[in-house]
């Protein structure tokens, strides 16, 4: 079983609060990654890190940023959160890549963001 | 753009059904993973493949990746209730050095009892 938290595992906000999503993993994974997911639909990279101090931006435009001060933590903060923001915050972690064998993606239960 | 497309989209079949989902790169991949996510779950890595025409098996999961690495099947045979969720499968794509693991778009799968 993947050790990978989120938290908290739910939230309902009003519009312009600023929020953080927590993701933990104790794996010492080097890769973290944050996707966002409408229910049942596509996965959404937003955010991914190589290791400390190293942040990217993914492949869908987002005004949420991150931080990897640790290896083990990686947070994502809206400043001023809206109604489109909406969604399930999927976190992830995996270990460096080993030649083709690019190790797995585990995924924390996410947490499920609303706005009002 | 989406660079790893998944078909169908939705599938609903009878309990005891086949069922298979096709994952189409615009790019060859280096592998290609599986993920299963159940409803109101997290994804669930499933498998990785690597070589060009491997096919794996799990119980009633047989997983295919394509001779020109660029497409890949999963086949359930004869479902059951316990196989509802999302798959999605999962290609690295390699671009001047970098790697990056692109989920493709994902198909449903529910079943009629």
């Amino acid at each position: 079983e993947a050790d990978i938290y989120q938290t908290p595992r739910y939230l309902v906000i009003g519009t312009g609060k600023k929020i953080t999503l927590e993701c933990s993993q104790t794996m010492g994974h080097d890769k973290m990654y944050w996707y966002q997911q409408d229910p049942g639909m596509e996965l959404h990279l937003i955010h991914y890190s190589y290791g400390v101090n190293s942040t990217e931006k993914g492949d869908l435009s987002s005004e949420s940023t991150v931080s990897r001060i640790r290896t083990e933590h990686f947070p994502l903060t809206l400043e001023s959160a809206r109604p489109s923001h909406t969604s399930q915050y999927l976190c992830a972690s995996s270990e460096s890549v080993r030649g083709l064998y690019y190790n797995e993606q585990f995924f924390g239960p996410g947490t499920r963001l609303t706005v009002l | 753009g989406q660079q790893v497309m998944q078909i169908p989209q939705y599938q609903h079949v009878q309990e005891g059904e086949d069922f298979t989902t096709y994952c189409n790169s615009s790019t060859t991949l280096s592998n290609i993973q599986w993920y299963k996510q159940r409803p109101g779950g997290h994804p669930v890595f499933l498998i990785q493949l690597v070589k060009s025409g491997e096919v794996k098996k799990q119980k009633r999961l047989t997983f295919q990746f394509g001779e020109a690495k660029k497409n890949s099947s999963l086949h359930i045979t004869a479902t059951q209730t316990t196989d509802v969720g999302t798959y999605f499968c999962a290609g690295l794509i390699s671009n001047f050095g970098n790697e990056k693991l692109t989920f493709g778009t994902g198909t449903r799968l529910t079943i009629i009892p």
